[in-house]
């Protein structure tokens, strides 16, 4: 069946460093692929998505790049801020189904000043 | 901004006993979902309602759970009895659209945080 694979953390950096979360799937057909993020004592907010091949979504610095050919989504940030400490899931939903998600276990990101 | 809602937020409770959450979707969401969230785990969908019909309850353990969303708007997930393995985060979610398609953005709750002792 369909699944996701994660980096496992944490993953601890220090301000400004660059960031890379990596993320690999297993589908069948063409899947939409999402990134979320979940901070302390909230729900899960949606952080980007591509829903077709060569697709980069981006958002507040954040960029991943739908690669079939590697079957990847790696998350990636240029600089990362004490603020972005949270835990960050990959996940996928299938084509011509119902939009259910499939998550990956989360990598937790602890960013230190 | 339109929000999911969910309650209550925390609940503890005594196997055995029975349990039940709430959610309010955005409004004018069409699609509801309920998934679980082991500590530790990522989220893992329960049950998905399309308006009052469920769609995919297929890892709903249904000797003990069960879903409602009697007018295709809110909903109720009740766990009876609850079991020392439930305790969990209970995530609801909405969407606009989803049948036949994929990559609506799903629009999650706060959730609720169930501890059985």
């Amino acid at each position: 069946g369909d699944s996701v694979t994660q980096m496992e953390g944490p993953v601890t950096l220090s301000e400004e460093a660059f960031l890379t979360i990596n993320c690999t799937y297993t589908a069948t057909g063409y899947p939409s692929l999402f990134w979320y993020v979940q901070y302390p004592g909230e729900g899960l907010q949606l952080l980007l998505k591509a829903t077709k091949a060569d697709d980069k979504g981006s958002n507040k610095g954040f960029e991943a790049t739908y690669r079939k050919e590697t079957t990847s989504f790696h998350l990636e940030k240029g600089s990362v801020q004490v603020s972005d400490s949270a835990v960050y899931f990959c996940a996928l939903s299938a084509s011509g189904g119902y939009n259910k998600l499939i998550f990956g276990a989360g990598t937790r990101l602890a960013v230190h000043p | 901004e339109a929000e999911v809602a969910q309650s209550p937020r925390y609940k503890i409770t005594e196997k055995s006993q029975a349990v039940a959450f709430w959610c309010d979707p955005i409004s004018g969401h069409a699609t509801l979902y309920w998934y679980r969230q082991i500590l530790g785990q990522g989220p893992e969908l329960l049950v998905q309602f399309q308006d009052e019909s469920v769609v995919d309850d297929s890892q709903l353990p249904k000797d003990r759970f069960s879903a409602e969303r009697l007018k295709g708007v809110d909903s109720t997930l009740k766990i009876q009895p609850a079991e020392l393995g439930d305790s969990a985060m209970y995530l609801c979610a909405s969407s606009f659209l989803a049948s036949g398609r994929a990559g609506h953005e799903q629009f999650f709750g706060p959730g609720t945080r169930l501890t059985v002792l």
